[in-house]
């Protein structure tokens, strides 16, 4: 199975500030990478799929990037309403697997 | 608008067995792959099954073969998840979500849609 390594685990940010998450994955895998968001008590939301193309009505604030083992997600300039989790998704192969997360919290 | 929901979770003692059921809408349910996803609390998120829009094919989780099924029943607009041999560690949040992909078999482009979860507790 394909392991996904998200760092950091935790971001302490501000409103403004540039922020990049990385993930790793243990084989190559392409573009088939995915970005979510989750906030506490609610399900994920998309962000980014194809390792760098923005889903319909998310801020281009966001932005991915990365193709083989190592990917990043840049947030341009931190608002009040991006603090949340990150996950990672590897859709190369079966069985699908997530990284750990990242949160983000306000500093 | 595009909506699923979750049913069927609950309080279920270890060995026994649970269906979780995902009611979809506004979209044409038939051309879309769906994935159940797991959330144990305070942990991360963790991919447990898809099936093809056309119900050809199945994959798992290593955690969850052979004890857990996806399946799907087009003429209802409806995903099911049956859970048997239930264990402590499949105490979770459980959502349904929509492949992004239209017709999608191998391909994924991640999951656009998800529904609200359903909780699920395994517990003596």
């Amino acid at each position: 199975d394909i392991q996904l390594t998200q760092s950091p685990s935790f971001l302490s940010a501000s409103v403004g500030d540039r922020v990049t998450i990385t993930c790793r994955a243990s084989q190559g895998i392409s573009s088939y990478l995915a970005w979510y968001q989750q906030k506490p008590g609610k399900a994920p939301k998309l962000l980014i799929y194809a390792a760098s193309t923005l889903q319909s009505g998310v801020p281009s604030r966001f932005s991915g990037s990365g193709s083989g083992t190592e990917f990043t997600l840049t947030i341009s300039s931190l608002q009040p309403e991006d603090f949340a989790t990150y996950y990672c998704q590897q859709l190369n192969s079966y069985p699908f697997t997530f990284g750990q997360g990242t949160r983000l919290e306000i500093k | 608008q595009v909506q699923l929901v979750e049913s069927g979770g609950g309080v279920v003692q270890p060995g026994r067995s649970l269906r979780l059921s995902c009611a979809a809408s506004g979209f044409t349910f038939s051309s879309y792959g769906m994935h159940w996803v797991r959330q144990a609390p305070g942990k991360g998120l963790e991919w447990v099954a898809v099936i093809w829009y056309d119900g050809s094919n199945k994959y798992y989780a290593d955690s969850v073969k052979g004890r857990f099924t996806i399946s799907r029943d087009n003429s209802k607009n409806t995903l099911y998840l049956q859970m048997n041999s239930l264990r402590a560690e499949d105490t979770a949040v459980y959502y349904c979500a929509r492949e992004r992909l239209l017709y999608s078999g191998y391909d994924s482009m991640g999951s656009d849609y998800w529904g609200q979860g359903t909780l699920v507790t395994v517990s003596s």
